[in-house]
């Protein structure tokens, strides 16, 4: 079986860094995606890694350490328009469970 | 592109009715995959298609519920009979999947299913 486990609730202000974290426990490992959600919006991709390492992609990054089964998004430049869930996801090898964590809510202040 | 298209937007009916949930995915894609979203359980994968073909139906909860994807263009999925816990959001997602492709699934915006 797969299982995810993030923060459920990050809150911080505008202008500043936060980081989601995310840990995974699964069979077989493709690769961790990370998901962006409005509320009541859907789904929206941001990032992928298949390799350790950051991507970068504008204000955001993605984290990935295979060995510790730990990925982390890291948002810079906080905006009140990133306030939304963000959730982890793992494929299989063999592409056959896709599996959403928890979701982590973000709050961004004034 | 449209994106994924998604019918009805909203549903509201009545327990023990059928309803039927449709779906549009994105040209050219070739795997296409049901979840349903509440807050108890967050978002679940119900099924997912390659090419047409059901891979992993494990998610469907049970008996009630089926789906199918008749053609590369169109998918179904169908509760009959509906009960008051079915009630939650279902997106419906598709993207080309392949061993070197990047895992990317872009959804639709979801059908807001509410079983009275």
């Amino acid at each position: 079986g797969q299982s995810l486990e993030q923060p459920s609730e990050v809150t911080a202000v505008e202008g500043a860094i936060v980081q989601i974290n995310c840990t995974y426990q699964t069979s077989g490992f493709y690769g961790l995606s990370w998901y962006q959600q409005h509320d009541g919006g859907a789904p929206t991709f941001l990032s992928y890694n298949a390799l350790d390492g950051l991507e970068e992609t504008g204000r955001f990054s993605s984290f990935l350490s295979r060995s510790d089964s730990y990925g982390y998004l890291l948002l810079q430049e906080l905006q009140m328009k990133d306030s939304a869930s963000y959730f982890c996801a793992v494929r299989d090898r063999w592409g056959q469970n896709f599996v959403f964590g928890p979701g982590t809510r973000l709050s961004v202040l004034p | 592109d449209a994106g994924v298209i998604q019918s009805p937007r909203h549903e509201v009916t009545e327990m023990g009715q059928e309803v039927t949930l449709r779906c549009k995915p994105i040209s050219g894609h070739n795997s296409l995959f049901w979840y349903r979203q509440t807050m108890m359980r967050g978002l679940e994968l119900l099924i997912y298609f390659n090419n047409n073909v059901p891979i992993d139906d494990s998610g469907m909860p049970e008996d009630r519920f089926s789906a199918k994807m008749p053609n590369a263009s169109f998918s179904t999925l169908k509760i009959q009979p509906s009960e008051p816990r079915d009630s939650a959001v279902y997106f419906c997602a598709s993207s080309l999947m392949g061993r070197e492709t990047q895992e990317t699934q872009y959804f639709g915006p979801g059908t807001r299913l509410l079983v009275l």
